[in-house]
């Protein structure tokens, strides 16, 4: 199916596990994010990536990684989870960075770490 | 860095007509985004605006002033439906950044 979907949906974990949280999208677009949203914090980016094997950090990049080697794909890995990483993880693509073409997001993930 | 403030949340009625405020402040600036988010569900795309001035888009329009740093998006004809999140935000670069969101309850 076209879009940008996400795996899982919903995902339980325990701290100090490694998870990794899938992101692939059916367009072709250049560009892809991965944000977190929190109560009161709104999305805030964790990392994007401009083209495959070109990444970068966003506004909260610590206890995270990424990889990008299709386009297609950029999966968000948590090396070992922390309470704190409890949240809803969307990812998100465009055609560009912050300019006029529209981010198109996945459904999320709701990460859950006890 | 970029500083985006608005209204946490918002009550208004069916019928009736809506603005919500949009404040930012930036080192960079491409153009301003505007995105409803139901509850539990990922954001969608709204409007987009780079020049100063009003753009309409059916019941939705969405103000621009680059000089004060000011957006504003107004519903029209409110339905129950558009109970939502509304996030502003900002362009600059290669990535946006989001405000925290106008939650907007419609009531009957």
């Amino acid at each position: 199916d076209a879009g940008i979907t996400q795996s899982p949906r919903y995902k339980i974990t325990e701290t100090g596990r490694q998870v990794t949280l899938m992101c692939h999208q059916t367009w072709s677009h250049s560009y892809m994010f991965w944000y977190r949203q929190d109560l009161g914090h709104g999305l805030r980016l964790i990392y994007y990536s401009a083209a495959a094997d070109i990444t970068d950090k966003g506004e909260v990049p610590d206890g995270y990684v990424v990889s990008r080697s299709k386009t297609e794909n950029f999966p968000l890995t948590l090396e070992s989870a922390t309470r704190s990483q409890t949240s809803v993880y969307f990812c998100a693509s465009s055609e560009s960075g912050g300019r006029n073409n529209e981010q198109f997001f996945g459904p999320g993930t709701r990460l859950t770490v006890l | 860095g970029q500083n985006i403030d608005q209204p946490t949340e918002m009550t208004a009625t069916e019928g009736a007509i809506v603005q919500i405020n949009c404040t930012y402040q930036t080192s960079g600036f491409n153009g301003l985004f505007w995105y409803q988010q139901h509850a539990g569900e990922a954001p969608t795309f709204l409007s987009y605006n780079v020049l100063d001035g009003l753009e309409e888009k059916g019941r939705f329009s969405s103000f621009l002033s680059r000089s004060k740093g000011y957006s504003y998006l107004l519903l029209k004809e409110l339905q129950m439906k558009d109970s939502a999140s509304y996030l502003c935000a900002v362009g600059g670069g290669q990535k946006v950044t989001f405000g925290t969101g106008t939650k907007l309850q419609v009531i009957p």
